[in-house]
């Protein structure tokens, strides 16, 4: 098993630009979640899901758009990327209510 | 909202000493959860708690849920260079999947 997989590891961009962080699971969990992690702020909740189809914000949702249409699969996109969303981010995955996340490794976004 | 506050912020120890990091929640959890993230990696679950007063052990690290489900804590006994790292709790917001993470504590360990 791969566990919880994100392309790409590095990115950067310019101001304006659009992208799409890819994250894939092969553990068929149902609950995925994006967070973005900024120095001394810890984890911040962006979008998460509890299922196909099923997608809600959270804490920092803005210039962030999500969508699951399958199991495996959550990409985040970024719509019109703007300095303050240089970050690391982090995509999880959990099997159910109860159960703890298992992280991918990371993608590492500067936009300048 | 919500919040979930972690105290201390950094903690620099010699190895051997012990450690312990206290989370704070405003409103009472239904369940805690803890991670921990190495330098430079990604953050890995360790334990999950659920029930009032719960204690929970891990070889050196001791977890525990308050009686009031608002707090909790993490304890290690004779830190070792191998536990260097961020610590956070985290807890769910509105709904059990909605996962908030408070800010961490960063354990660092004199050899």
């Amino acid at each position: 098993n791969a566990g919880v997989t994100q392309t790409p590891k590095f990115q950067v961009l310019k101001t304006g630009q659009s992208m799409t962080l890819q994250c894939a699971q092969d553990m068929n969990h149902e609950y995925m979640s994006w967070y973005r992690q900024d120095p001394g702020m810890g984890l911040r909740l962006i979008h998460y899901s509890v299922g196909a189809g099923i997608t809600d914000q959270g804490e920092v949702p803005n210039g962030y758009n999500v969508s699951r249409s399958t199991t495996e699969d959550f990409p985040l996109r970024l719509l019109s990327a703007a300095p303050s969303q240089t970050s690391v981010y982090f995509c999880a995955s959990s099997w159910r209510d109860g159960y703890g996340y298992t992280f991918g490794s990371g993608t590492r976004l500067t936009v300048v | 909202g919500q919040q979930v506050m972690q105290i201390p912020q950094y903690q620099h120890v010699q190895e051997g000493e012990d450690f312990t990091t206290y989370c704070n929640s405003s409103t009472t959890l239904s369940n805690i959860q803890w991670y921990k993230q190495r330098p430079g990696g990604h953050p890995v679950f360790l334990i999950q708690l659920v029930k009032s007063g719960e204690v929970k052990k891990q070889k050196r690290l001791t977890f525990q849920f308050g009686e009031a489900k608002k707090n909790s804590s993490l304890h290690i006994t004779a830190t070792q260079t191998t536990d260097v790292g961020t610590y956070f709790c985290a807890g769910p917001r509105d709904s059990s999947y909605k996962l908030i993470f408070g800010s961490g504590t960063r354990l660092l360990v004199r050899p």
